[in-house]
């Protein structure tokens, strides 16, 4: 049965610095999404990876997938305020079932 | 990608009773789920809505205390019956197209 885990589950940091979220998997999944949910609204599609190596970027976050480690990285470059959510992973545990990791409530400080 | 309505968007319940989710896509779509939110947590799938059969549920969900209907390819309700302060959480429903979209969610809150 896939397992999901996120770390770190709460996140502060100032804005401008580098952080990266993992996300980990306990049984093949040969595919991984990322979400993110603003406070009060529903998920948010930002990547989705499909193939070990996969590296995907958008504005300030990057993502990339390692299914030989079962590891999946979300990286946020140069922080803004506007990035404040919760970010979740998912794996995909086949028949199209989505299986979500604990989340990363990241906050962003002036 | 879809996109997914759900009615209502939040609603305060008493205990004991029940309440149906309407979840609508605006397209047609292999799958659809239904997911519980509860208040800061991830998300728990809580079953596969079966167009014209019933739905498939996971472990610590029964069809008697949430009883789903998919009656063809762009809608689905999930019922929340005999309702418990427990139950409060937030309810999604997700369509599956080339990837999976979620609605804006129904948040409910029990008495």
């Amino acid at each position: 049965e896939l397992k999901v885990e996120q770390n770190p589950l709460f996140l502060s940091m100032q804005e401008g610095k580098n952080y990266t979220i993992y996300c980990n998997y306990s049984t093949t999944s040969d595919r991984l999404y990322w979400y993110r949910q603003d406070p009060g609204k529903s998920l948010e599609s930002l990547f989705v990876l499909l193939s070990n190596g996969a590296v995907k970027q958008e504005g300030r976050l990057m993502a990339s997938l390692d299914t030989k480690a079962r590891l999946s990285t979300l990286h946020i470059t140069a922080a803004v305020h506007d990035l404040s959510a919760t970010y979740f992973c998912a794996g995909y545990s086949g028949t199209y079932k989505y299986i979500f990791g604990t989340g990363t409530r990241l906050k962003v400080l002036a | 990608s879809a996109v997914i309505s759900q009615k209502p968007s939040r609603d305060i319940c008493q205990r004991g009773t029940s309440l149906t989710i309407q979840c609508q896509v605006d397209s047609q779509v292999t799958m659809m789920f239904w997911y519980r939110q509860q208040p800061g947590q991830s998300l728990t799938l809580i079953a596969t809505a079966n167009q014209g059969s019933e739905a498939t549920y996971e472990s610590g969900f029964v069809i008697d205390k949430f009883p789903i209907s998919r009656p063809n390819l762009t809608f689905s309700t999930l019922t929340v019956s005999n309702m418990s302060p427990e139950d409060s959480s937030i309810y999604l429903c997700s369509a599956y197209g080339n990837e999976q979209f979620f609605g804006p969610g129904t948040r409910l809150t029990v008495l």
